[in-house]
């Protein structure tokens, strides 16, 4: 058991590149989520997906798309890359567990835009 | 305006004492609360939530209190460990949906053995 799992851990771009961040989760969670941090800040909802084939945008969702590829993969592509997009993306997926909400994270991806 | 307010950016504590982190909030719609340790290099991690029809929950050294009419929380950790050492973010959503929550910048905290 797995739990959220992500690649790559670490990416340098440069500006106008694009790249595809992969996330999966073994939990069978049915709602799966896309956050970046940026240093000294908590943690900014970018994309989410409540079920299999759907997705809505978050707070911060200008620069990035998202496939929810089923109900294991959820990834998110940024088409052309800026610096302002430096930052430490994290995937989440939550279910009910134990008899309450819980969201589980995955590790992060540290992306550098140059 | 941010919702979610951690106004402490950090917290020191000796070992063995009480550490008390405070979480403030605007949003009057947020009715599940939720505090996340984050260790460096690493993904944050659950660690105790409470609902809005709740104003305590205890979970082995730490407990949350909430205090709905001044839109307050706090996470208790007693006796403090140097492995409570990290990042803690408080954060909050509404309709119980525990994944779009909106968090707070975080509480650095260090426990000194």
């Amino acid at each position: 058991n797995a739990g959220v799992t992500q690649t790559p851990k670490f990416q340098v771009l440069k500006t106008g590149q694009s790249m595809t961040l992969q996330c999966a989760q073994d939990m069978n969670h049915n709602s799966m989520y896309w956050y970046r941090q940026d240093p000294g800040m908590g943690l900014r909802l970018i994309y989410y997906s409540a079920s299999e084939g759907t997705t809505d945008k978050g707070e911060v969702p200008n620069g990035y798309n998202v496939s929810r590829l089923n109900k294991r993969e959820f990834s998110l592509r940024l088409e052309s890359a800026a610096p302002s997009q430096t930052s430490v993306y994290f995937c989440a997926s939550s279910g009910r567990d134990r008899g309450r909400y819980e969201q589980y994270f995955g590790p992060g991806t540290r992306l550098t835009v140059t | 305006d941010q919702q979610v307010k951690q106004n402490s950016p950090s917290l020191s504590v000796q070992e063995g004492r009480i550490s008390i982190l405070n979480c403030d909030y605007t949003n009057s719609m947020f009715d599940y609360f939720l505090w996340y340790k984050k260790y460096p290099a690493e993904g944050p991690t659950f660690l105790i939530s409470i609902s809005s029809i709740k104003d305590k929950n205890e979970d082995g050294r730490f407990t949350v209190f909430l205090n709905k009419s001044a839109k307050h929380l706090s996470l208790h950790i007693v006796p403090s460990q140097p492995g409570d050492s990290a990042v803690y973010f408080c954060a909050a959503s509404a309709n119980t949906n525990a994944g779009k929550s909106t968090f707070g910048d975080g509480t650095t905290l260090t426990v000194k053995p």
